[in-house]
């Protein structure tokens, strides 16, 4: 049982270009979250998703992109990084019916822009 | 604006000794307060969670104190390990995990 995984574990990108981190949960959860994590400023929520089909802005969304076309996956889409995108940045799932706050982490994925 | 505030932000102990890390909120409306723990290279994992409905719960060697009346709640780890060095994340949320915020982090060190 995988979890929640994600690719690329490391990254460094140009100012400008773009990419895509991929998630994936094999545990039919149906809601997934996208946060980063800053030193100093805890993890702050990007997007999330309730269903396939269904994805909704969280606290920091600028800058930003996501699908969600199955259970599965959730990859989030940078466009024209900047180095303020620099983070770690975490997916993650839940059970969707009783959402008692409990989050499965992937194990993060390191994002570098200069 | 910082949802959840969390203090301090670093902690040394040294082995068998107590670790205190306290969280305040101001939302009322907040139903849930986990906490997570995180090692170096990892992502967070669920440690504990209490309800505002009651005062304490314990599991194991770490315990959630909730004070509602002042907005504040507080992880006991007791009898520290050197295993439990890690940064712990205090959280709130009202209504389910897509409304979570989580505090600063505090990365705790115990010594052996």
């Amino acid at each position: 049982n995988a979890g929640v995984t994600q690719t690329p574990k490391f990254r460094i990108l140009k100012i400008g270009q773009s990419m895509t981190l991929q998630c994936a949960q094999d545990m039919n959860h149906n809601y997934m979250y996208w946060y980063r994590q800053d030193p100093g400023m805890g993890l702050k929520l990007i997007y999330y998703s309730v269903g396939a089909g269904i994805t909704d802005k969280g606290e920091v969304p600028n800058g930003y992109n996501v699908s969600r076309s199955t259970t599965e996956d959730f990859p989030l889409r940078l466009e024209l990084a900047a180095p303020s995108q620099t983070s770690v940045y975490f997916c993650a799932s839940s059970y969707g019916q009783k959402n008692t706050g409990e989050l499965f982490f992937g194990e993060g994925s390191r994002l570098t822009v200069l | 604006q910082q949802q959840v505030k969390q203090s301090p932000q670093s902690l040394i102990v040294q082995k068998g000794g107590i670790s205190i890390i306290n969280c305040a909120y101001e939302n009322t409306a907040f139903d849930y307060f986990p906490w997570y723990q995180q090692f170096p290279g990892k992502g967070p994992a669920l440690l504990i969670a209490i309800r505002p409905d009651v005062s304490e719960k314990k599991e194991g060697r770490f315990t959630i104190s909730f004070n509602k009346s002042a907005k504040q709640f507080s992880l006991h780890i007791m009898d520290s390990q050197p295993g439990d060095s890690a940064t712990y994340f205090c959280a709130a949320t009202q209504g389910g995990a897509n409304n979570l915020f989580f505090g600063t982090g505090t990365r705790l060190t115990v010594i052996p």
